[in-house]
């Protein structure tokens, strides 16, 4: 079963609101990633957290590495319509990754 | 950029054919991945590929087998499909194990 639990599950906003979701294990990771997946295509990489407390942007988005390393956080500044899709926290599993069962974001115009 | 194709992006099959699905990377990964995604299921892990030649299970095996001659290329195959392997199939390759990139993903539908 999944070893990673995202909330929220979703969330419809307001184009223009920032937006915040986390992911929480419970066991230690050393690894975190964040992907995006858009309707109909594959997830995309997005951010990769190496260190516990890193706190990592790609452009408006910021990614956190939770000092426990049993969480992370992924916030989005001022969302804009093409923000929609699930977002997916990943973590490795022995030699394999594990994945959130995705937070669907939803940005009304 | 790394570029992931996988050979369809829609497929209809019937019940008990033999199908294979194409996944092929042009940035010299050693590390290939195929899973599958259902709703309320997220990823799962159906095999992956470290070398040429060499494959590993992954979480839910059964009913499938992969082939990898080739560095660029991994195939996954269903060796007789049935309708609970209906599904959205995406190929994954990595330099770094865990950075994985994704292609655009394969609808097979099972009649």
């Amino acid at each position: 079963g999944q070893q990673l639990n995202q909330s929220p599950q979703s969330m419809f906003i307001q184009e223009g609101e920032d937006v915040s979701m986390n992911c929480t294990s419970s066991s230690i990771f050393n690894t975190w990633l964040w992907y995006k997946q858009e309707p109909g295509e594959g997830p995309v990489l997005l951010i990769a957290l190496y260190k516990a407390g890193e706190l990592t942007s790609n452009g408006r988005l910021t990614a956190q590495f939770g000092i426990t390393r049993k969480d992370s956080f992924l916030n989005i500044s001022a969302s804009i319509p093409s923000d929609v899709g699930i977002y997916f926290c990943a973590g490795p599993l022995g030699n394999m990754l594990t994945f959130g069962g995705g937070t669907r974001l939803m940005v009304k115009p | 950029d790394v570029k992931v194709t996988q050979s369809s992006r829609y497929l209809v099959k019937r019940t008990g054919e033999k199908v294979f699905l194409e996944c092929v990377q042009d940035m010299d990964h050693e590390n290939m991945f195929w899973y599958r995604q259902d709703p309320g299921l997220g990823l799962r892990l159906i095999y992956f590929s470290y070398d040429v030649k060499m494959k590993e299970k992954g979480d839910i095996p059964e009913g499938y087998s992969v082939s990898r001659e080739k560095k660029e290329r991994f195939s996954l195959i269903l060796e007789s499909a049935s309708t609970n392997q209906t599904s959205m199939y995406l190929c994954a390759s990595s330099l770094v194990p865990y950075e994985q990139y994704f292609g655009p993903g394969t609808r097979l539908t099972v009649t």
